[in-house]
């Protein structure tokens, strides 16, 4: 069955700008998170989304929001973009009660 | 706060000869890890996993093992092949269905042909 799907796989931005980065989970997968990846920082837990509700939310600021659909899809959104934001940021959806999750491939974003 | 400790940044190991990555924690709450390892290019993979009740987990190459009382896990790697060259996730988790995974910074294994 397929994978975890993240659109775009690759992008370039300019500070200030705004990105919305997407996610299709597995079939079957209610479950969707997503993580930021930087150089020596590991894998940053940013929110976790089930049955279209934000169940969990990491410690990043508020120009980091996600949203997720009906059909188990999910969306995130960063605006007014820093230099900083700049990373692989990842996806991972799993089943209900689950604790393995499954992840894209991801997006790398990179801001000028 | 980092609660979820890799401390070697990276590791080099003959081919054949094991492979043991360390990882440390300090949520005691935690009763759930995980392994999770990472081609370039390509998101993690889910390697092995081990609960609270247990001390050791297998899977064929793969051993995990657990020290509560240290709050330490490691993951060893018999025998070590070049295509298990990659980076190395420790992950856990609490109960409860809010959970969320915390990661590690990772480590990077070498394995010399």
């Amino acid at each position: 069955k397929a994978g975890v799907t993240q659109t775009p796989r690759y992008l370039i931005k300019t500070r200030g700008q705004q990105v919305t980065l997407s996610c299709s989970p597995i079939s079957g997968h209610r479950s969707v998170s997503w993580y930021q990846q930087t150089p020596g920082q590991g894998l940053q837990f940013l929110f976790e989304y089930f049955s279209e509700t934000q169940r969990n939310k990491g410690n990043f600021p508020g120009r980091f929001s996600g949203r997720q659909f009906s059909n188990s899809r999910s969306e995130m959104n960063v605006s007014t973009l820093e230099l900083g934001d700049s990373a692989l940021y990842l996806c991972a959806s799993s089943l209900a009660g689950s604790n393995v999750l499954t992840f894209g491939a991801g997006s790398r974003l990179t801001v000028l | 706060d980092q609660q979820v400790k890799q401390n070697s940044p990276s590791l080099s190991v003959q081919e054949g000869r094991i492979s043991i990555l360390n990882c440390d924690y300090t949520n005691s709450m935690f009763d759930y890890f995980l392994w999770y390892k990472k081609y370039p290019a390509e998101g993690p993979t889910f390697l092995i996993s081990i609960s609270s009740i247990k001390d050791k987990n297998e899977d064929g190459r793969f051993t995990v093992f657990l020290n509560k009382s240290a709050k330490h896990l490691s993951l060893h790697i018999v025998p070590s092949q070049p295509g298990d060259s990659a980076v190395y996730f420790c992950a856990a988790s609490a109960s409860g269905a809010n959970s969320k995974l915390t990661f590690g910074k990772g480590i990077t294994l070498s394995v010399r042909p």
